[in-house]
């Protein structure tokens, strides 16, 4: 079965710096990569995915992610942090179309400080 | 979230006793997804349902039951509640299996089994 892994459970980071959270991920076949936020008390929500073509994959909230077949990765990154984009973040992996077997990783917190 | 509430917030029941969480979606969307979340996890998939009587097991099934009667509600039952189900449970509604959008999800339930 597909699996993702998140290898931070947490990462600090200035406000303006640049961010990175890293995501892993081990699956049969094609992936489908995504990767969503989850605030305080409150469901998850999309960010961005990747099925296929580019693989700076562009999302909500001026986040963006890498994909990188040969090291299995799909790194979300942003240019400049704000402090609201502090959260939990997760990376998720299905493997292929109409799969509905999502795989989620444990999270990583990001914080950032002003 | 938008279309999709999940009811009751929060609930503490006692170790034995059947615990049902329900799911409420006025999206008429056709796939519906129960996921748990819990420390060093992040969510794993319970069950989904892919149309009205249409249910299949996730990953972590065991001690769990479904029922979709119509498709707006996605039941999620506990037939005898142990303390390992103490977890936060969320819903999650997609239109379709490929979704350009990623799934939506509900803002989750909070079950403590004492």
């Amino acid at each position: 079965a597909q699996s993702v892994a998140q290898p931070e459970d947490q990462v600090n980071v200035a406000e303006g710096n640049p961010l990175t959270v890293k995501c892993t991920y081990s699956v049969s076949g094609n992936p489908y990569l995504f990767w969503y936020v989850q605030y305080p008390n409150r469901g998850l929500q999309f960010l961005l995915k990747y099925i296929t073509g580019d693989n700076l994959v562009k999302g909500s909230y001026g986040f963006e992610a890498e994909f990188n077949k040969s090291q299995t990765s799909f790194h979300l990154k942003k240019p400049s942090a704000l402090v609201s984009d502090s959260a939990l973040y997760f990376c998720a992996v299905r493997a292929g179309y109409n799969n509905n077997d999502m795989r989620f990783g444990a999270g990583t917190r990001l914080t950032v400080k002003p | 979230d938008a279309g999709i509430t999940q009811s009751p917030r929060h609930k503490v029941t006692e170790t034995g006793t059947p615990v049902t969480l329900r799911c409420h979606q006025t999206e008429n969307h056709r796939y519906m997804y129960w996921y748990r979340q819990d420390p060093g996890h992040g969510l794993r998939l319970i069950h989904y349902s892919y149309g009205v009587k249409d249910t299949d097991k996730g990953e972590v099934s065991d001690g769990y039951s479904v029922s979709r009667s119509k498709t707006e509600d996605f039941l999620l039952t506990l037939e005898s509640a142990t303390s390992s189900q103490t977890s936060v449970y969320f819903c999650a509604i997609s239109a379709w299996a490929d979704t350009n959008y990623g799934y939506t999800f509900g803002s989750g339930t909070r079950l403590t089994v004492v």
